[in-house]
């Protein structure tokens, strides 16, 4: 059980497009979800953090108008990065928390690798 | 500033061995400890947690130990398999079951199990 999915696993895009990342849990209802980074050989860094139904919060440092997270159900939230740029080329998870219970493990998903051409 | 360190980038062990993996925090107020393996190109998967009252918590080949004194926290894996060779990420959180218990991670240590 739970287990949180990614689609695309990854995507290829042209400077000044914008690409959609979702993030769905598949077994389990999660109130809070939330997306990280990676860069090559560097930590996990949050970017923001999604409860169903609410406004993101987003950490010190990202661009909420950029990086759009919509989180429109228990299953499901989005990650919009717009008007993409080379820079924006990274490893991108998101990881989502069970609704109630005991269960406060955050799952994560697969990740996607957005590359900025 | 690191809230969460893990200072050793790389670790090698021989199967059969035992893997001692370290994270340092500096943050008091974090109560709640997690380890994450990481595959390349893949999400992390939950491996162990420890909550500050506890200083030991064992699963199978997994032991963690907390010494909250020193604010450091260790991960044993005994024995090692060479099926153990991933990046380990520690993580840590204040009030992890509340709304705004974010996970902060250190940056890796990634370890290589030789057969």
């Amino acid at each position: 059980g739970a287990v949180v999915s990614q689609h695309p696993s990854w995507v290829i895009c042209k400077s000044g497009t914008s690409v959609k990342i979702e993030c769905r849990s598949l077994d389990f209802q999660a109130t809070t979800m939330f997306w990280y980074r990676q860069f090559p050989k560097q930590s996990l860094m949050l970017m923001a953090t999604s409860n169903e139904g609410s406004k993101a919060t987003y950490e010190q440092g990202v661009e909420k108008d950029k990086f759009l997270i919509n989180h429109a159900s228990l299953t499901l939230s989005t990650l919009t990065v717009t008007s993409a740029h080379p820079e924006d080329s990274s490893f991108y998870i998101c990881s989502a928390r069970a609704v109630d219970g005991f269960d406060y493990e955050q799952y994560f998903g697969p990740g996607t690798r957005l590359t900025v051409t | 500033d690191q809230q969460v360190k893990q200072n050793s980038p790389s670790l090698s062990v021989q199967e059969g061995r035992i893997s001692i993996l370290n994270c340092d925090y500096t943050n008091s107020m974090f109560d709640y400890f997690l380890w994450y393996k990481k595959y390349p190109a893949e999400g992390p998967t939950f491996l162990i947690s420890i909550s500050s009252i506890k200083d030991k918590n064992e699963d199978g080949r997994f032991t963690v130990f907390l010494n909250k004194s020193a604010k450091h926290l260790s991960l044993h894996i005994v024995p090692s398999q060479p099926g153990d060779s991933a990046v380990y990420f520690c993580a840590a959180s204040a009030g992890y079951g509340g709304s705004q218990g974010n996970l902060i991670f250190g940056k890796g240590t990634k370890l290589s199990v030789k057969p």
